[in-house]
């Protein structure tokens, strides 16, 4: 069955960088887009960027451009999302989620666990 | 950019049918997906494609989507499907994901 894990819990200092891991397995790593989404405390969702892993295409939110960067590795099916120059409202659950295309457009059949990312001095 | 707009709560008695609303100029015309989110766990996919649903839903969740609205509905509800949903559409223009604000679900 598809399984996204992600990395552990990190904590980290404003100014500095994050970088979240998501290995998946039960399906062909190069087939699929995955997406990036964060959760504040007691918020809804919000998309950051995609990455097409076939290509390394990518496309990001405005409001993380310059300090967001979504990268694969195939030999191992992980994806990884870096950010960079963290302040305290970057503080939530940050998920990855696979997507798939259906008739109407993408969406996300499979999501990680997610990763809490804590920032504060 | 693309805006869907949710009620900020819906309560429904066990039971009974709780429907959850998404707005958005001409939905119709895109696919909505749908996820729960129960507290502390990831979002799970309930409902793709307006109305069909992934493997392991339950047929008590349905969808459907015309106009500027589209509908979660879930019959029968229980204890159990007290949560936040958000619904989700692909904005074609911008290449990129877009989501409602959710709806929490209060079993009374």
């Amino acid at each position: 069955q598809v399984q996204l894990v992600q990395s552990g819990a990190e904590v980290k200092k404003p100014g500095a960088s994050v970088k979240v891991s998501c290995k998946t397995s039960g399906y062909t790593f190069t087939s699929n887009v995955l997406t990036w989404v964060r959760q504040a405390p007691g918020q809804g969702l919000e998309w950051m960027g995609w990455i097409s892993v076939n290509n390394g295409n990518t496309n990001y939110a405005q409001k993380f451009q310059g300090r967001l960067t979504l990268t694969t590795d195939t030999s191992t099916s992980t994806a990884y999302m870096e950010l960079r120059r963290l302040r305290s409202d970057d503080s939530a659950i940050y998920y990855c989620a696979r997507d798939v295309l259906g008739m109407g457009g993408f969406y996300f059949d499979n999501w990680g666990q997610g990763t809490l990312v804590t920032v504060s001095s | 950019s693309y805006v869907l707009t949710q009620p900020p709560s819906v309560s429904v008695a066990p039971g009974q049918t709780a429907r959850i609303t998404c707005g958005g100029n001409n939905l119709g015309s895109k696919g909505v997906s749908w996820y729960q989110q129960k507290p502390g766990q990831a979002p799970v996919l309930v409902l793709y494609d307006d109305s069909d649903r992934p493997s392991g839903i339950p047929e008590r969740f349905s969808g459907s989507n015309s106009g500027n609205t589209a509908t979660l509905t879930i019959s029968r509800v229980a204890a159990g499907d007290e949560a936040d949903y958000y619904c989700h559409v692909w904005d074609s223009s911008g290449d990129h994901p877009v989501f409602g604000g959710g709806t929490k679900l209060t079993v009374l």
